[in-house]
């Protein structure tokens, strides 16, 4: 039962170079999301998609788009990487986005950007 | 917009004892969805317990409990009969419950909890 299924599990960019983080979940959910977390800052959210077709911006947005390319997968993508970007990133997953149901994490993402 | 606080950066507790890990969080709503999640050295993010601010009963699950004051805005984790497996760092969240763009989670900054043998 795998669950939310993120890669890669580790990543080093160059100041400028892009790359998709994929996300991937198997539990029928209708909403995802993407966290960063960064010492001493908790989890922040970057994009959430509550069902299939739809995104917005989450509480730290810049540099970062998304795409919901079906009810399963939830990417993030990073167009010119910069160091203020080196983090871990964290994708989720939930039945939907307004019950008690709660959010199901993948094992997280540790990029760093030199 | 809500904000949550877990005024704890780091506790400690010795095996089989009990711990309690604070947090408050500032909201003007009335209904919302308080969890605790535990995230050890491994990086998963892990459920621990979940409570629904309708609900006057305070959850337990197993070892783990919460006391919910709504008035106060505080829900802290009780840790029972502490466990070496229970070192990881703790994660307060909120969500509303109103809908529009409030549905997302808003953690606390954590508390690193290390349980000593």
């Amino acid at each position: 039962n795998a669950g939310v299924t993120q890669t890669p599990k580790f990543q080093v960019l160059k100041t400028g170079q892009s790359m998709t983080l994929q996300c991937a979940q198997d539990m029928n959910h209708n909403s995802m999301y993407w966290y960063r977390q960064d010492p001493g800052m908790g989890l922040r959210l970057i994009y959430y998609s509550a069902s299939e077709g739809t995104t917005d911006k989450g509480e730290v947005p810049n540099g970062y788009n998304v795409s919901r390319l079906n009810k399963r997968e939830f990417s993030l993508r990073l167009e010119s990487a910069a160091p203020s970007q080196t983090s871990v990133y964290f994708c989720a997953s939930s039945a939907t986005d307004y019950s008690n149901q709660p959010q199901h994490f993948g094992d997280g993402t540790r990029l760093s950007i030199l | 917009a809500q904000t949550v606080t877990q005024s704890q950066p780091e506790m400690s507790v010795q095996e089989a004892e009990t711990v309690t890990l604070s947090c408050t969080y500032d909201t003007s709503e009335s209904d919302y969805y308080l969890f605790w999640y535990k995230q050890p050295p491994s990086r998963q993010m892990i459920l621990v317990i979940r409570q629904e601010a309708y609900k006057q009963q305070n959850a337990t699950e197993n070892r783990f409990s919460v006391n919910f004051q709504k008035a106060a805005k505080s829900f802290s984790l009780k840790i029972s009969d502490s466990q070496l497996g229970d070192a990881a760092m703790y994660f307060c969240a909120y969500r509303s419950r109103s809908g529009g763009s409030n549905y997302k989670l808003t953690f606390g900054k954590g508390t690193l909890l290390t349980v000593n043998p």
